[in-house]
């Protein structure tokens, strides 16, 4: 099945900018969607089809796609931003259509 | 708002059964699918399966096809989850989440979901 690799972790000062990246076989091929994870919460969209924000979300939050990979980028970081990231597309041919990336801790330090 | 409630954490032994619940509210439930995704502890997400409410058509992992059976009421908007015989090795948390499908497909909202625990 389709296979998501993101770096395990990021550190970035308050005020500073954060990027997460997603990799995958011609992935900007493919829609990606962003959830962010804070510990002992569910998942929440924060990005889908690779940029749009679901209304709630900081325009801080925003999305690539292309190539080899997808970037969640995230401005002006805050100590809420803490948390993890995860990665996901739809392998409409697929007998595993959802997959998930890996998972990237975000410290803000 | 719409919403999806998950029934309460359980603590299990090995070679119980179990049904988790998750109850959707606020909007048409027979409209958007259903997936169960697991959250081993310390670890990241996997899909499990989906169904569709209005007709309960289902779609399973190869990871877990066999060993979990999803299924859902719509007529009082839930969906379920469950184990017919438990291992340790089930021990995690499980969220549902409601599809989203245009061009693509993704998951909003998800549930605060239930935390199984299987020891003996």
């Amino acid at each position: 099945s389709y296979v998501l690799t993101q770096p395990p972790s990021v550190s970035v000062a308050p005020g500073q900018t954060a990027r997460i990246t997603c990799g995958g076989n011609n992935i900007g091929s493919k829609s990606v969607h962003w959830y962010q994870q804070k510990p002992g919460q569910a998942p929440v969209l924060v990005v889908y089809d690779d940029s749009d924000r679901p209304s709630g979300i900081p325009e801080r939050f925003s999305g690539s796609n292309s190539g080899n990979t997808a970037t969640l980028t995230i401005s002006r970081v805050e100590a809420g931003d803490e948390a993890d990231y995860y990665c996901q597309v739809w392998d409409s041919s697929s007998d595993h259509p959802y997959v998930f990336g890996t998972g990237t801790k975000v410290t803000v330090l | 708002e719409v919403q999806l409630v998950q029934s309460g954490a359980e603590v299990k032994k090995p070679g119980e059964s179990l049904r988790i619940s998750c109850k959707g509210s606020g909007y048409s439930f027979t409209s958007y699918w259903i997936s169960w995704v697991r959250q081993m502890p310390g670890k990241g997400l996997e899909w499990m399966g989906r169904i569709d409410p209005s007709d309960s058509y289902t779609n399973y992992s190869p990871s877990f096809q066999g060993h979990v059976t999803i299924s859902a009421d719509k007529s009082i908007s839930t969906a379920y989850l469950q184990w017919s015989s438990l291992k340790a090795s089930d021990t995690a948390m499980y969220y549902c989440a409601r599809h989203v499908t245009l061009v693509s497909d993704w998951f909003d909202p998800w549930g605060q979901g239930t935390l199984v625990t299987v020891s003996s």
